[in-house]
């Protein structure tokens, strides 16, 4: 069974600072790794993925995640935090093979960006 | 490109009635899935379709929830009869058929109440 923890319920920055987003997961073999947003009434918007290569990916928004292998990590990072990123985070994992593509998701990290 | 659709966006009933939610894919996605969002948690898939076929139902309580997907495009969810603990958010998500169509996009949700 595939799983993924997200350790911190509420993550609060001040705009202008650098932001951390925690994730680690557990699935067998190499996994696929995604981080969505979601604002308030509205659906899962996609940020960005790792599937293979750098273990640095960059996203949406200057966003970016790094795949950490030996730590099971993927953890969601921005070097300058806006008011605007303020909303609900999600971390979920996939595995590579098969023909179900189900994403496991984790509880969700509410992100808050204080002026 | 249009996204994914649902409708309705709210739904308020009571328990021991019955609902039905609808999602049209976009368009050319052959994958469809349909998740249940409990509020304070990630998604959860209840089932996955490719074209009108079901992949993965391990986790939709037939008992109570059944979906259809007859001509390969638009879905429908039903819940019948509706319990407390089916209040949620349920969201429709949409991928392509190819192997590199890592990303799944998702509708806005319908938010149902069960009083």
């Amino acid at each position: 069974a595939q799983s993924v923890a997200q350790p911190e319920d509420q993550v609060n920055v001040a705009e202008g600072n650098p932001l951390t987003v925690k994730c680690t997961y557990s699935v067998s073999g190499n996994p696929y790794l995604f981080w969505y947003v979601q604002y308030p009434n509205r659906g899962l918007q996609f940020l960005l993925k790792y599937i293979t290569g750098d273990n640095l990916v960059k996203g949406s928004y200057g966003f970016e995640a790094e795949f950490n292998k030996s730590q099971t990590s993927f953890h969601l990072k921005k070097p300058s935090a806006l008011v605007s990123d303020s909303a609900l985070y999600f971390c979920a994992v996939r595995k590579r093979s098969g023909s179900a593509r189900q994403l496991t998701f984790g509880s969700g990290t509410q992100l808050t960006v204080l002026p | 490109e249009a996204g994914v659709a649902q409708s309705p966006r709210y739904k308020i009933i009571e328990k021991r009635q019955s609902v039905a939610f609808w999602c049209n894919p976009i368009s050319g996605h052959a994958t469809l899935y349909w998740y249940q969002q409990i509020l304070g948690q990630g998604p959860k898939l209840l089932i996955q379709f490719q074209n009108n076929g079901v992949v993965d139902d391990s986790q939709l309580p037939k008992d109570r929830f059944s979906a259809e997907r007859l001509k390969g495009v638009d879905s429908t969810l039903k819940i019948q009869p509706a319990k407390l603990e089916d209040s949620a958010v349920y969201l429709c998500a949409s991928t392509q058929l190819w192997e590199r169509a890592y990303e799944q996009y998702f509708g806005p949700g319908t938010r149902l109440t069960v009083t």
